[in-house]
């Protein structure tokens, strides 16, 4: 099993939908959760820390449940601009940073 | 602020060739890591410096990858004899500051490079 999952996608979508993506991981003493994006062949970059409490960034909203452990990624009104693959991702102090595999969101004009 | 710089973007050699990965991490970020993903799979980590030290190496491979980063500065990643299987796209990480930090610090990717082995 992998210590960090998500949904397998793609996830298509028509602009101004709203999107939510998935994630579990396994190893109960991951301190830290980020998702990440990535473009087609470019480098994963930050979209946002995951706070215990829940945080929101315009039109991304990250949650997470550490007794389920689970994170979680809705994004509202989508756009054009915001396809790309989102990566979850959970730190363990000792263990570094541990990479789900990827959910591919295509939104559609 | 300059990003993390990773050469070359591309790299294509012969198995059982020599080849060598650099990184220039963000300027004051002690933490540098090296990164695999290889075709339809996640990406894994492989090492892990803080400064010129070796934190984690336990993600390489092989013997046959070396990493380097002297000075604490910009970190070489070798790949001797390079094999088929080496093929994918090598990301370069850093962050700032510890990552025992509660909310823990981000890492900061550059482009990669992409390396095929044929």
């Amino acid at each position: 099993r992998k210590e960090v999952e998500q949904d397998p996608g793609p996830f298509n979508v028509p602009e101004g939908a709203t999107v939510a993506f998935n994630c579990t991981y396994s190893n109960s003493a991951s301190q830290s959760f980020f998702w990440y994006r990535q473009d087609c062949r470019k480098e994963p970059k930050l979209l946002m820390s995951v706070y215990s409490s829940g945080n929101e960034d315009g039109r991304f909203t990250a949650q997470l449940n550490r007794a389920s452990q689970y994170i979680s990624l809705l994004i509202r009104d989508s756009k054009l601009s915001d396809s790309a693959t989102y990566l979850c991702v959970a730190y363990n102090y000792g263990q570094n940073f541990v990479f789900g595999p990827g959910t591919r969101l295509s939104v559609l004009p | 602020e300059a990003g993390v710089t990773q050469f070359p973007s591309h790299s294509v050699i012969e198995k059982g060739q020599t080849v060598t990965l650099r990184c220039d991490p963000i300027s004051g970020h002690d933490n540098l890591y090296w990164y695999r993903r290889v075709m339809g799979k996640e990406i894994k980590f492989l090492l892990h410096f803080v400064k010129e030290s070796k934190q984690d190496e336990s993600g390489m491979p092989n013997n046959r990858f070396l990493a380097e980063r002297t000075g604490g500065t910009y970190s070489t990643l070798k790949v001797q004899p390079a094999e088929l299987e080496d093929s994918g796209v090598y990301f370069c990480a850093s962050s700032q500051a510890h990552p025992m930090r509660p909310r823990g610090s981000p890492l900061h990717f550059g482009n990669g490079t992409r390396l095929t082995v044929t």
